[in-house]
């Protein structure tokens, strides 16, 4: 079965570049997405087909997907920005829906 | 964009059974791919199931055979069966919405709680 692999977190101190990985085999021939989820709330999509943004979303967000890695990028880093973070991809050759493990953001 | 309100969760012994409810306004179920995502106390999101607009389902490995997603198009609604529990479905259960299996999981529900405890 597909794996994605994340780091479990990432401290960065505000105004500074936060980067977090997911790390999957092939994965920048997949769609990835990138949730963001506050504590006692549902997912919000942050990120979608590895670097698009929805609206209602910071321009500091962005997204890359190459090779066997996909990264998410939050630039000028808020204190508001901190939650976990979860990347997804849909594996088709199975028709599982596969998440990272989750990255908890830190802001110092 | 639509609301999705989940229900039926609760306390219920190992073995037991469980049907979640997923009420949908704002879009029609049945023309769209709806997901089943839990989370752990503590833990990470994991996809559960999904019904396709056609019908199809597919499971996660970890129920596949205990439990069955369903859909009632008269009542534009999203159900989870859940068969022979486990102390380790103790979740949040969140119904979500996706347009496309590719496309990304863009409205979720607020979640409803399974214990699965003696």
């Amino acid at each position: 079965s597909y794996v994605l692999t994340q780091p479990p977190s990432v401290s960065v101190a505000p105004g500074k570049t936060a980067r977090i990985t997911c790390g999957g085999n092939n994965i920048g021939t997949k769609s990835v997405h990138w949730y963001q989820q506050k504590p006692g709330q549902a997912p919000v999509v942050v990120i979608y087909f590895g670097s698009d943004r929805p609206s209602g979303v910071p321009e500091r967000f962005s997204g890359s997907n190459s090779g066997n890695t996909a990264t998410l990028t939050i630039s000028w880093v808020e204190a508001g920005d901190e939650a976990d973070y979860y990347c997804q991809v849909w594996d088709s050759s199975s028709d599982h829906w596969v998440f990272g493990g989750g990255t908890k953001l830190t802001v110092l | 964009e639509g609301q999705l309100v989940e229900s039926g969760g609760g306390l219920i012994q190992p073995g037991g059974s469980l049907r979640l409810s997923c009420a949908v306004s704002g879009f029609i179920v049945s023309r769209n791919y709806m997901i089943w995502v839990r989370q752990a106390p503590g833990k990470g999101l994991e996809w559960v199931s999904i019904i396709y607009s056609d019908s199809r389902t597919y499971y996660a490995d970890s129920v596949k055979g205990r439990f069955t997603v369903s859909r009632d198009n008269s009542r534009n609604t999203l159900f989870l069966q859940m068969n022979s529990l486990r102390a380790e479905d103790t979740a949040v259960y969140y119904c979500a919405r996706q347009e496309a299996p590719s496309d990304p999981i863009d409205v979720w529900g607020q979640g409803t709680m399974v214990a699965v405890s003696s």
